[in-house]
């Protein structure tokens, strides 16, 4: 069965501080991935997607950037954070476009 | 792009009744809603989807219901519980390999035992 890790579950970052989260998916291949930010009692904000190796569509201008290594791994970065980049970031996966997103259980990220 | 908007932010009801939380949409040619509830603190989780040649679907207590024209989609829970209350999202996309979901702000369903 597919299931998706993400790793840290809480992270509490200086500003200016660099940031490197990790998402990676098994039981599946070439799935389309996504990063999310929900801010504190707020909805969720798509950042970036992807639908192949290399391939990373940006939703938001931003000091986050984001890559794709392998196949099933993701990972959200960045050079230097802000206190607004603090939120719960989820990552997503789903095949083909046809089905729901599977999330993972979220990174809870600080900036103090 | 699509615009999905969720209406009421708030909702309390009482155990045992019915709760309709409403979305409406913009880009017509969306053709896949899901329904996530998402408890404190947790992930959201897909409760219900509907695809937009059917127009409701239902598992036990909860159904969506899809009206194209006007482009709104709801959530019907019956027979509330306390473990209901959660925030609840509903979302919008076009299917296909480059597809992305644009949530809702978000509704939080309160059930008072």
């Amino acid at each position: 069965s597919q299931t998706i890790h993400q790793w840290p579950a809480t992270l509490v970052q200086p500003v200016g501080s660099p940031l490197s989260l990790e998402c990676t998916v098994e039981g599946t291949s070439n799935p389309n991935l996504y990063w999310y930010r929900q801010a504190a009692g707020r909805g969720l904000q798509l950042l970036f997607y992807s639908v192949g190796i290399g391939q990373i569509s940006s939703e938001v201008p931003q000091n986050l950037s984001a890559s794709r290594p392998q196949d099933r791994q993701f990972i959200l970065s960045s050079k230097k954070l802000l206190l607004s980049d603090s939120g719960f970031y989820l990552c997503a996966w789903t095949v083909g476009g046809s089905y729901g997103y599977t999330f993972g259980s979220g990174t809870r990220l600080t900036v103090v | 792009g699509e615009n999905v908007e969720q209406h009421p932010s708030t909702l309390s009801v009482q155990e045992g009744d019915s709760a309709v939380i409403k979305c409406t949409y913009s880009d017509s040619a969306s053709n896949y809603f899901p329904w996530y509830k998402q408890e404190l603190g947790k992930r959201p989780q897909l409760i219900i989807d509907i695809r937009s040649n059917v127009g409701e679907k239902k598992d036990q207590r909860i159904a969506v219901t899809l009206n194209k024209t006007a482009k709104h989609f709801s959530l019907h829970i019956t027979e509330t519980q306390p473990e209901d209350s959660a925030v609840y999202f509903c979302a919008a996309s076009k299917t296909g390999a480059n597809s992305k979901l644009t949530f809702g702000k978000g509704i939080t369903l309160s059930v008072r035992p």
